[in-house]
């Protein structure tokens, strides 16, 4: 079963405006991370987020997380049309061996 | 240039046919993966490897299968006992013992459709 779980399945925004995107999960983790895929391509990393760490910047990017409520958001600022993909929370389970649970996904849109 | 690439990008297979998804990287990295995702969904893991002549089955191994025999290659096998195997498949690759910073690498993908 899918451990991250995106919120909304779908977001559709307007050029310049912040988009947000949620990432739940259910087990301790040793870090979440959160990826980009294009469509028909493959999925490239963006930033990570270790269980000590509450906030990370990176670019336009931001990313929060909260362990007490096993969640986490991805902040993108000032959205441009190349940003329209679908992006992924991907957790690492204090558990697992090395495996990446991967999220259903949120699919931005980006409109000029 | 350095990554991981994936062959073939479109690949189609008949009922009742084995075919195999190659995957190769010259990241050095001790781990891969392989990970099914079907439409509009996210990824379900088949099968890792840690290191070579070593794997796992992932969560939806059935009617698949896997060979690591060298730390570049990780072919995929996707056997006849595979009833619904269209899907987008994707290999990826990390370093195995970084777990701060386990970043997966990914390949571009290779499309499977059963006729």
């Amino acid at each position: 079963s899918q451990q991250g779980e995106e919120d909304p399945q779908a977001l559709s925004i307007q050029e310049g405006e912040n988009a947000t995107m949620n990432c739940s999960y259910k087990t301790s983790i040793n870090n979440l991370q959160w990826y980009r895929q294009n469509s028909g391509r493959g999925l490239v990393h963006l930033i990570l987020i270790r269980s000590n760490e509450r906030e990370k910047h990176s670019g336009r990017l931001r990313v929060t997380l909260d362990t007490s409520k096993k969640s986490s958001s991805l902040l993108i600022t000032a959205s441009r049309a190349a940003d329209t993909a679908s992006y992924f929370c991907a957790t690492d389970p204090m558990d697992s061996s090395y495996k990446l649970i991967f999220g259903s996904g949120t699919r931005l849109l980006v409109r000029p | 240039d350095g990554g991981i690439t994936q062959s073939p990008k479109y690949l189609f297979r008949k009922e009742g046919q084995n075919v195999t998804l190659s995957c190769e990287q010259n990241l050095n990295h001790d781990a891969m993966y392989w990970y099914r995702q079907d439409p509009g969904q996210g990824l379900r893991l088949i099968y890792y490897s840690q290191i070579v002549n070593d794997f796992q089955k992932g969560d939806i191994a059935e009617g698949y299968s896997v060979s690591r025999e060298k730390k570049e290659s990780f072919p995929l096998t996707v056997t006849s006992a595979q009833k619904n195997p269209t899907a987008f498949y994707l290999c990826a690759s990390s370093f195995f013992g970084d777990r701060p910073n386990n970043e997966q690498f990914f390949g571009p993908g290779t499309r499977l459709t059963v006729l």
